[in-house]
């Protein structure tokens, strides 16, 4: 088993749309947990951190369930620029991150 | 500011031959990361340079693969006899530091191509 894992979709959404991606990890030491963005042939560039509490920046929600080992990305009014492939990402204890292979999302007008 | 550079952006070589990968890290950063990614596959951790201490060595695939961070900055990365399972793409990331949710900045990344 992967030890973190994804829906690789596509996802293929009109613009307005409400999105949401999941991911599951198995490592229940791993520390912290983030959602990357990777644009086509660009590096991953970090869209946000996920806490327990659950964390919003702007139209994106993050989630995270430590029992379920479960992570959520929610993503409102979805926009063209969204396009993209977001990456599950968690960090082990060691310090190195683990990255799930990505979903990619394609938002149409 | 500058963020981290990778040299070259691409490469491509002939079965066999040895290459070597730069990284230059956000100056300040003392944890750099190596991670490639192949086509279609995620991203997959090879290596980690934390300050002075040992490097985390326990993603590098084969013998064939090596990296040095002198002076605590730049990284090289090589690659000896290169094999076309070895064409990737591999992207360097740096960190303020290797724990406690630092983000990580990644580079452009150096396109690899073995023949």
């Amino acid at each position: 088993r992967k030890e973190v894992e994804q829906d690789p979709g596509p996802f293929n959404v009109p613009e307005g749309a409400t999105v949401a991606f999941n991911c599951t990890y198995s490592n229940s030491a791993s520390q912290s947990f983030f959602w990357y963005r990777q644009d086509c042939r660009k590096e991953p560039k970090l869209l946000m951190s996920v806490y327990s509490s659950g964390n919003e920046d702007g139209r994106f929600t993050a989630q995270l369930n430590r029992a379920s080992q479960y992570i959520s990305l929610l993503i409102r009014d979805s926009k063209l620029s969204d396009s993209a492939t977001y990456l599950c990402v968690v960090k082990r204890s060691q310090g190195n991150l683990i990255f799930g292979k990505g979903t990619k999302l394609s938002v149409k007008p | 500011g500058a963020g981290v550079s990778q040299s070259p952006s691409n490469k491509v070589t002939e079965k066999g031959k040895d290459v070597e990968l730069r990284c230059d890290p956000i100056s300040g950063h003392t944890a750099l990361y190596w991670y490639r990614q192949s086509l279609g596959q995620g991203l997959e951790f090879l290596i980690y340079f934390q300050g002075n201490s040992a490097p985390d060595k326990s993603g590098l695939p084969s013998d064939r693969f090596s990296a040095e961070r002198t002076g605590g900055s730049v990284s090289t990365l090589t690659i000896q006899r290169t094999q076309q399972e070895d064409s990737a793409v591999y992207l360097c990331a740096s960190s303020l530091a290797g724990t406690g949710g630092k983000t990580q900045y990644f580079g452009p990344g150096t396109r690899l191509l073995v023949l």
